[in-house]
């Protein structure tokens, strides 16, 4: 069935990196923009990043933007979310997400189920 | 940023009752390509969030009728025409026309 599956989640001090991932299955993963979506604890949904099906477009929050970088391997269908100098305020549940459409950027259809980070030293 | 306003944010419902919950955005998400960028979720306790209702009024797939989505411009509503107990969680709108995706603050259903 259609599924992600996210991974990479863990506790990190201040300053400190970790890369998070995703693994698509079910569907065609090369033909779907994707997202990252982050939910802090007992807050609503934050829009991290998007990245066009096949790479070529990526774009940020700015809460984010030069300290995250999202990426793609379609011939492993999985994305990925590379996190530096993370703060305490990037602490959240973070999910990814399949775009409705395969051009642009529309609906989250799909989700996984999310991967804690935890920023705390 | 556009901004998302719900109302109200949060709702106590007796089972089979309606529901109805107000969200407006600060720009209208009306594109020039004759769509209307407004979506609905669902994140039920515990739970990722699912898309209930694409662009103001579609239903995505397997979502019970008892859920409709209504409006235009700048001014959105989500009814569900008789609550069950499953239907508990939070309801967040969103828009994507335009950069950064920005949701409502969120309602909270919950049921009497």
């Amino acid at each position: 069935q259609v599924q992600l599956v996210e991974s990479g989640g863990g506790v990190v001090q201040p300053g400190g990196s970790l890369r998070l991932s995703c693994a698509a299955s079910g569907f065609t993963f090369s033909s779907y923009g994707m997202h990252w979506v982050r939910q802090a604890p007992g807050k609503g949904l934050e829009w991290v990043a998007f990245i066009r099906y096949d790479g070529s477009n990526k774009y940020y929050a700015d809460s984010v933007k030069g300290r995250f970088t999202i990426s793609r391997d379609n011939s492993k269908n999985t994305l990925y979310l590379q996190m530096n100098s993370l703060r305490a305020e990037d602490t959240a549940v973070y999910y990814c997400a399949k775009d409705r459409t395969t051009v642009t950027f529309d609906a989250f259809d799909i989700w996984g189920q999310g991967t804690m980070v935890t920023v705390s030293s | 940023d556009i901004v998302m306003t719900q109302t109200p944010l949060s709702l106590s419902v007796t089972p089979g009752q309606p529901a109805s919950i107000s969200c407006k955005s600060s720009q209208s998400l009306l594109h020039s390509d004759g769509k209307t960028y407004l979506y609905w979720y669902l994140q039920k306790p515990g739970q990722s969030p699912q898309l209930l209702i694409y662009e103001v009024s579609n239903r995505f797939s397997g979502v019970p009728d008892r859920f409709s989505g209504s409006g235009s411009g700048t001014d959105f509503t989500l009814k569900i025409s008789r609550v069950e107990a499953e239907d508990v969680g939070v309801y967040y709108c969103m828009q994507s026309i335009q950069l950064p995706i920005t949701f409502g603050q969120g309602t909270r259903l919950e049921i009497k």
